[in-house]
């Protein structure tokens, strides 16, 4: 299978805990794209990279999550002190450079609950 | 700034009927984006359909057309033949071309329910 990869696919953390997640983008793929989503609601843009260059960070994010794509092709989201407020499923997408309109292909999500 | 609203929360349709779900878009960009996805319950964002600034013809794709009416900034999803199995949330998006950005902005979604 050659979509978007998440890991792991469920977190259940303590509150206050760091967690890391895990995205493997469509190999061919240039961007890779992080969002969150809140139940019932539509996913919120966090950051976005451009090979192993982030070139937008969402405001609304905070000090406590970090993104990299070091080698350019697989992706990590890093949460430090996790809040239950974190509790969400963050989403992965990537989409090729160069095709001037395509959609984001997205990943089936890691969902965390902070307890 | 770049902004998707959906209005409708939720809708229902009976089977094998035409449902139409509301997207308005702000933006000031002239070349940008727009798409649809499907979300069922199970989590997963299925790419429905696109619909570029500057196609002069609506985007069809086998039920789903959109109509795009670029004066009122709307990019409505048509579903026609509505089937069971089209009971899931959906969510309209756009992405910015010139502006130098490239992220994918989405709406509040719709949950559509079909009838049996």
């Amino acid at each position: 299978d050659t979509g978007v990869s998440q890991n792991p696919r469920h977190k259940i953390t303590k509150r206050g805990q760091n967690v890391t997640f895990r995205c493997d983008p469509i190999s061919e793929h240039n961007r890779l794209y992080w969002y969150r989503q809140t139940l019932g609601q539509g996913p919120e843009f966090l950051t976005y990279f451009q090979n192993e260059a982030q070139l937008e960070k969402s405001r609304l994010l905070s000090d406590r999550f970090s993104a990299e794509r070091p080698k350019g092709s697989f992706s990590t989201l890093e949460i430090q002190r996790t809040e239950q407020g974190d509790s969400a499923m963050y989403l992965c997408a990537s989409s090729p450079t160069g095709v001037k309109h395509t959609e984001a292909f997205f990943g089936q999500g890691t969902r965390l609950t902070v307890v | 700034a770049q902004k998707i609203t959906q209005t409708q929360p939720g809708m229902f349709v009976q089977e094998k009927e035409a449902v139409t779900l509301d997207c308005t878009y702000d933006t000031s960009d002239q070349s940008y984006g727009l798409f649809w996805y499907k979300q069922p319950s199970s989590g997963e964002m299925i790419f429905l359909i696109y619909q570029g600034s500057y196609d002069e013809q609506n985007a069809t794709e086998g039920r789903y057309s959109l109509n795009f009416q670029k004066a009122r900034k709307s990019a409505n999803l048509v579903i026609s033949a509505s089937q069971l199995g089209d009971s899931a949330m959906y969510f309209c998006a756009m992405r910015e071309s010139t502006s130098g950005t490239y992220k994918y902005i989405f709406g509040t979604g719709t949950r559509l329910k079909v009838l049996a």
